[in-house]
């Protein structure tokens, strides 16, 4: 099946500051890459997301770039602010062999955005 | 529209009783799912149902059963409740599966 790797696990950034946050994933036929944000206590929600034919994707002050030969992507957030600090999961799809697709989340990035 | 919605928020269990989390969705997405979180941990897929009728096992299915009788509701059912099933379960629903699943407010767990 497939593995998602995230880094850091936790991450500190001053106010005004770039983030960025790492994953890899093990299975070269994945071909859906979603970032959620989950606030405290808050259900996920979807942030941004690139397909396997992308290599970049950007809103606003948010931006993810994939790489499909090193199988890893990243989410960049810059100009962070105090309510950006939340815990952000990468995530990839992957057909399974009944023919659907799964999503397999990494453990997720605790961000804080010291103000 | 009221998105996906869970209920109930909280529920304690005591070990070898049995409930159903209920999961219902407005948005007459084909595509649902039940994740649990453990804390410091991602999402796990427990079930997923690409349509009424039709239901498949996730990565973690032991201990669970679902059904899919309509578009709108996917409700999971614990039997047996152990510790081990302590956790925040998540339903989500999607127009398709590789598309934005949107997620309901969660149920928050405690089997003791």
């Amino acid at each position: 099946g497939e593995n998602v790797e995230q880094h850091p696990s936790t991450l500190s950034v001053q106010e005004g500051d770039s983030a960025v946050i790492k994953c890899t994933y093990s299975d070269s036929a994945s071909n859906y890459f979603p970032w959620y944000k989950q606030e405290l206590g808050k259900r996920p929600q979807l942030i941004i997301d690139i397909r396997s034919n992308v290599g970049e994707k950007k809103d606003q002050r948010i931006a993810v770039t994939l790489n499909k030969t090193a199988k890893h992507f990243s989410l960049h957030i810059t100009e962070t602010q105090p309510e950006d600090s939340a815990v952000y999961f990468c995530a990839a799809s992957l057909r399974s062999g009944a023919g659907s697709y799964q999503l397999t989340f990494g453990k997720g990035t605790k961000l804080s955005v010291i103000p | 529209n009221a998105g996906v919605t869970q209920t109930p928020k909280f529920r304690i269990l005591k070990i070898g009783q049995s409930m159903t989390l209920q999961c219902t969705q407005d948005m007459n997405h084909n595509y649902m799912y039940w994740y649990r979180q453990d804390p410091g941990m991602g999402l796990k897929l427990i079930y997923y149902s690409v349509g009424a009728g039709i239901t498949d096992k996730g990565e973690v299915p032991n201990g669970y059963n679902v059904s899919r009788s309509t578009t709108e509701d996917f409700p999971l059912r614990l039997e047996l409740a152990a510790p081990s099933q302590t956790s925040v379960y998540f339903c989500a629903s999607s127009y398709s599966q590789t598309y934005e699943q949107y997620f309901g407010p969660g149920t928050r767990l405690t089997v003791t």
